[in-house]
């Protein structure tokens, strides 16, 4: 089946560890995004990508980074720079063409 | 700027009764709507959308209506199971080369037998 797929399911940050939320879909879609939700409230964008080796910054990019070199894998760093990283992490896609997006089921990440 | 607000919850009701939960909108153009599920511990799921003004989106029995004049998307359910028991994200995509989708806050829904 086809689908988006998020790794791991819980991840354990260490003070100034650097760690990295995976991302693959076999969708065949252009565009990946990652989204953080913290309990309460809406999802908020960090970055996107609409075509390998380019992407955006979305609304909260500071702290994070993000690399495109493959169609299908969009991996996510939540680097030391982010002070407040616990939240749970959505990665998403969608074609460009106005289609509704396809979520994985998430990366919870804590701090130690 | 867009934007989405929705109706605070916990919305708690009894199974078989009906469901509304509001929703209204901010944008520039013309946005398509959505409306999106998430269960406990899992991604979001999209339940319904409309791209266009009047359009009816629906799904497993819940409907919204896309109304321009009021700028509103609500999510209707005649009849909810303890199985509709969720968070509900409202979200608004603005036309353009890629969709940014905008969300609101969420609404958690628990129906009790």
């Amino acid at each position: 089946d086809g689908g988006i797929t998020q790794s791991p399911k819980y991840l354990f940050r260490k003070e100034g560890q650097n760690v990295t939320l995976s991302c693959e879909q076999n969708l065949n879609h252009d565009a990946m995004y990652w989204y953080r939700q913290d309990p309460g409230q809406g999802l908020r964008l960090i970055y996107y990508s609409q075509i390998v080796n380019d992407f955006q910054k979305g609304d909260i990019a500071e702290g994070y980074s993000v690399s495109r070199e493959k169609k299908e894998s969009f991996p996510l760093t939540v680097t030391s720079a982010q002070k407040n990283p616990t939240a749970f992490y959505l990665c998403a896609s969608n074609d460009r063409d106005n289609q509704p997006q396809h979520f994985g089921d998430g990366t919870r990440l804590s701090i130690l | 700027g867009n934007s989405v607000t929705q109706m605070e919850g916990p919305v708690t009701l009894s199974e078989e009764a009906f469901l509304t939960i509001n929703c209204t909108y901010t944008a520039t153009g013309y946005p398509s709507l959505f409306w999106y599920v998430q269960y406990p511990g899992e991604g979001l799921q999209l339940l319904l959308k409309a791209t266009k003004a009047d359009d009816k989106g629906s799904n497993k029995g819940f409907e919204a209506t896309y109304r321009k004049e009021t700028t509103s998307f609500h999510l209707e359910k005649g009849s909810v199971q303890v199985s509709d028991s969720a968070v509900y994200f409202c979200a608004l995509t603005t036309s353009g080369g890629y969709n940014k989708l905008i969300f609101g806050a969420g609404t958690r829904l628990a129906v009790h037998p």
